[in-house]
């Protein structure tokens, strides 16, 4: 049973530059969250897709955006990339449970995203 | 909203003693605290959660403690072993999200 998924595994870009990051959930599961963690920090909530839509977000500004499709994969795409954009980003996928709860996340190895 | 505060930043202890992480959150609302080993390189990996409901949960050497009333959970690691060196992620689930705290580097020296 393959677990979470996420390509590519490191990238570089330059400032202002455009990236798009992909996710494959683990098997059975419907719900993708998006995490970003800094060196040294724990991982923070960027947004959280579900049946193709945005169902929750956390702070972060409308250059992060994201999609989801039919067969439950995710991309997370991020514009006018800042040197503060570098971190390792994070996909989480579940399933709701006792109707909509979103507990038990289950993460992917990440892309670490370096900006220069 | 939810604020997730975890102590100590840092633990070394040797191996086989126990190894104790705290961590305490702000919001009554929360009700489900995962615990995460983040080991170099790789993403989080779940290694035992509570659910509000309960106060104490334990599997093998790993057991998770929370104390609703004081907003306090903890997570305890007995007979320590060098593979279990790793950061530490305490969580809570407020919202529909998880709120984590700042990690806790765990060393075991053999």
């Amino acid at each position: 049973d393959a677990g979470v998924t996420q390509s590519p595994t490191h990238l570089i870009k330059t400032r202002g530059q455009q990236v798009t990051l992909r996710c494959s959930p683990k098997s059975g599961h419907d719900t993708v969250s998006w995490y970003q963690q800094a060196l040294g920090q724990g991982p923070q909530f960027i947004f959280q897709y579900y049946e193709e839509e945005e169902r929750q977000r956390g702070n972060f500004p409308d250059r992060f955006s994201g999609h989801q499709f039919p067969n439950y994969s995710s991309e997370l795409n991020v514009n006018a990339l800042l040197l503060g954009d570098s971190a390792l980003y994070l996909c989480a996928s579940s399933a709701p449970v006792r109707g909509l709860v979103w507990e038990t996340q289950y993460f992917g190895p990440g892309t670490r995203l370096l900006v220069l | 909203g939810e604020n997730v505060e975890q102590h100590p930043s840092t633990l070394s202890v040797q191996e086989g003693d126990s190894a104790v992480i705290k961590c305490t959150y702000s919001d009554s609302a929360s009700n489900y605290f995962p615990w995460y080993k983040q080991e170099l390189g790789k993403g989080p990996q779940l290694i035992i959660d509570i659910r509000s409901n309960v106060g104490e949960k334990k599997d093998q050497r790993i057991a998770v403690t929370l104390n609703k009333t004081a907003k306090h959970f903890s997570l305890h690691i007995t007979e320590t072993q060098p593979e279990d060196s790793a950061v530490y992620f305490c969580a809570a689930f407020n919202t529909d999200k998880l709120i984590f705290g700042t990690g806790t580097r765990l060393q075991v020296f053999p």
